[in-house]
């Protein structure tokens, strides 16, 4: 059972559009979002965080929103640039639990100069 | 600094080979983690280390064994490999370990590149 969703595999965005990307989650206790980028042949870097009390949480560019009510979060990146090429994971946890992130399968994100 | 140092970048081994990946961070971190990612798929948990203690084991195959020397370093011995363990090998860690493990950010390493001939 999938518990974290990134149900586009792909999305491809031109250069200075905004980049919107999706997450949704089934766990209920999850309070504890986070994003990851990836790019091929290294290791996911972590990229913006939010946690359950608050409803939005920006970084310069980047900027996740939840909506728990829908167990939905979303990444928006604006101004989309080319080396945001990556994929990028939606990751999430319990601050009450004793178990790691549980990660989504990631969407590849390609942004057209 | 969020740094997380693994050696080597490349491994490449024999399946009667014996070879280890070493993992090595500076932060004070608590726990310490291994993942598995292959192509095109999340990262995956192997184990994890809190308190330098084995805590969580998510059914590994004992051909792969892990290590945690003191609190800076994680260790994954490898023995009697299958090509189809062949992936990214990733070390991570993050601040707080035992039963706060959940609501942490986790912080990787560049990855080892593991193939098995």
């Amino acid at each position: 059972d999938q518990q974290v969703k990134q149900n586009s595999p792909s999305l491809s965005v031109q250069e200075g559009r905004i980049s919107i990307l999706n997450c949704d989650y089934t766990n209920s206790m999850f309070d504890y979002f986070l994003w990851y980028k990836k790019y091929p042949a290294e290791g996911p870097t972590f990229l913006i965080s939010i946690s359950s009390i608050k409803d939005k949480n920006e970084d310069g560019r980047f900027t996740v929103f939840l909506n728990k009510s829908a167990k939905h979060l979303s990444l928006h990146i604006v101004p989309s640039q080319p080396g945001d090429s990556a994929v990028y994971f939606c990751a999430a946890s319990s601050y009450s639990g004793n178990t790691p992130l549980v990660f989504g399968k990631g969407t590849r994100l390609s942004v057209i100069a | 600094d969020t740094e997380v140092t693994q050696t080597p970048k490349h491994l490449v081994m024999g399946m009667t080979n014996k070879k280890s990946l070493k993992c090595e961070q500076h932060m004070g971190h608590r726990a310490m983690y291994w993942y598995k990612q292959k192509a095109k798929k999340p990262p995956e948990l192997m184990f994890v280390y809190s308190y330098e203690k084995l805590s969580i084991n998510e059914s590994v195959p004992s051909r792969f064994s892990p290590e945690c020397p003191n609190s800076s370093l994680l260790n994954l011995h490898l023995h009697a490999l299958q090509p189809e363990d062949s992936a990214l090998y990733l070390c991570a860690s993050s601040q707080e370990g035992g039963n706060r493990v959940g609501g942490n950010t986790i912080y990787f390493g560049e990855g080892s590149w593991l193939t098995v001939v």
